[in-house]
């Protein structure tokens, strides 16, 4: 029982390169949503979905792009990496009833 | 811009010490959900409060929503060195399972 699976679990980047954080998950669960956090912040929601096909910014989604081509998967997409998105990143889906479940969580290291 | 303010955010007591955790917004919440995160890990759920006024009570932990669903509370008796970690509340504005996370406590139990 896999839940949801984040890889990879560190990334050192150079500024302004680009990458793909990935997410997947078995439960098929329609919401999905990534979050970052920083020290002091708690976990801010960048993007989310509530669907194959349809996602929707959250409250820092500056810098990345999102998509939903399968319930299962949900990358999160850095298209020119900068030191401010050093971070963890976190990927968690729930069911229309159900607790959300997170994954183990991306360290990123921009330079 | 943090909808939901948790205080304290540190707090390091001795073991057998109880302690009250605070989530608090202008906003009011569909539901509100309480998390525990430890070192490396994703978040893991503790609780969902979707009731205003309601009390739930797992083992030690008492968790309150306010009547207004604008805040929460998390208390804690006779707290445990396991108890150590970080809390997170979250609460759903919209029903649409788009879930905005505090600001975290970081709680700290010394034997």
């Amino acid at each position: 029982n896999a839940g949801v699976t984040q890889t990879p679990k560190f990334q050192v980047l150079k500024t302004g390169q680009s990458m793909t954080l990935q997410c997947a998950q078995d439960m098929n669960h329609e919401y999905m949503s990534w979050y970052r956090q920083d020290p002091g912040m708690g976990l801010r929601l960048i993007h989310y979905s509530v669907g194959a096909g349809i996602t929707d910014q959250g409250e820092v989604p500056n810098g990345y792009n999102v998509s939903r081509s399968t319930t299962e998967d949900f990358p999160l997409r850095l298209l020119s990496a900068a030191p401010s998105q050093t971070s963890v990143y976190f990927c968690a889906s729930r069911g229309m009833n159900t607790e959300a479940f997170f994954g183990q969580g991306t360290r990123l290291t921009v330079v | 811009t943090q909808l939901l303010e948790q205080s304290p955010q540190f707090l390091s007591i001795q073991e057998g010490e109880n302690l009250t955790v605070y989530c608090n917004s202008s906003s009011v919440f569909s539901s509100l959900q309480w998390y525990r995160q430890e070192p490396g890990e994703g978040p893991v759920l503790l609780v969902t409060v979707v009731t205003g006024g309601e009390v739930k009570k797992l083992k030690r932990l008492t968790f309150q929503f306010g009547d207004a669903r604008k805040d929460s509370s998390l208390h804690i008796t006779a707290a445990q060195t396991g108890d150590t970690g970080l809390y997170l509340c979250a609460g759903d504005t919209s029903g649409t399972y788009k879930y905005i996370f505090g600001t975290g406590t970081r709680l700290k139990v010394l034997a």
